[in-house]
């Protein structure tokens, strides 16, 4: 069964501070990996997607990283913002079902 | 990109009455939906995947006579909690896979609350 751990669980930055989240999973036969983020109260936005031949996938101000072997993933966001201010979830495709971290809450103080 | 629509966004029934939750691909076709369940807090469990024209496969411990799921078109799934309890007060959340590049794509959840 894939196990997915993230953290750290709470982050609180000051704002134009870069963000460092991680992920692990225990299972390495991955077809993709996924960042989503979650506003209170509201479904899943779809950040990154990273399929499992990839190294790394940018958008703008995110990029995530993937290293499929040591089953490690990290979501960096440079120069945040106060509107960055959510829940971000990770979850691994193992046989196309999606399994999900914990989640990181990050707020970023103004 | 993908878009995911689910209605209601919110329901209250009372205990006893089931709710229809409806999930609809806006601009391709899913011949498979998910259906998570989150607690407060909590991340999101999957509760079964919905295949069209065909029978959902549930999870282990979801009662699938609670839960119904019906997929009767390429781009429909509804999720019917029936004889609904406050237990089953939940934040729910389908999403669909893209044939593309195989990521998923989320609706905005529904909110119930059995009162």
């Amino acid at each position: 069964k894939q196990e997915v751990t993230q953290i750290p669980a709470a982050l609180s930055v000051p704002e134009g501070e870069n963000l460092v989240l991680n992920c692990s999973f225990t299972d390495s036969a991955i077809y993709n990996l996924q960042w989503f983020r979650q506003d209170p109260g509201k479904g899943l936005t779809s950040l990154l997607l990273i399929q499992s031949s990839q190294r790394e996938q940018t958008s703008g101000r995110l990029n995530a990283s993937l290293d499929k072997s040591s089953g490690r993933s990290t979501l960096y966001i440079a120069a945040s913002q106060p509107g960055d201010s959510a829940t971000y979830l990770c979850a691994v495709n193992t046989d196309y079902k999606l399994s999900f971290g914990a989640g990181t809450t990050v707020t970023v103080r103004a | 990109g993908a878009v995911v629509s689910q209605h209601p966004s919110w329901v209250i029934c009372k205990s006893g009455t089931s709710v229809k939750i409806e999930c609809r691909s806006l601009d391709f076709q899913a011949t498979t939906m998910f259906w998570y369940r989150q607690f407060p807090k909590q991340s999101l469990m999957l509760m079964a995947t919905s295949n069209e024209g065909s029978k959902a496969t549930y999870e282990q411990g979801v009662e699938k006579d609670k839960f119904l799921i019906n997929h009767a078109s390429l781009t429909l799934s509804t999720l019917t909690v029936t004889s609904a309890h406050p237990e089953d007060s939940s934040f729910y959340i389908c999403s669909a896979r893209e044939t593309t590049n195989y990521g998923y794509t989320f609706g905005s959840g529904t909110r119930l609350t059995v009162v």
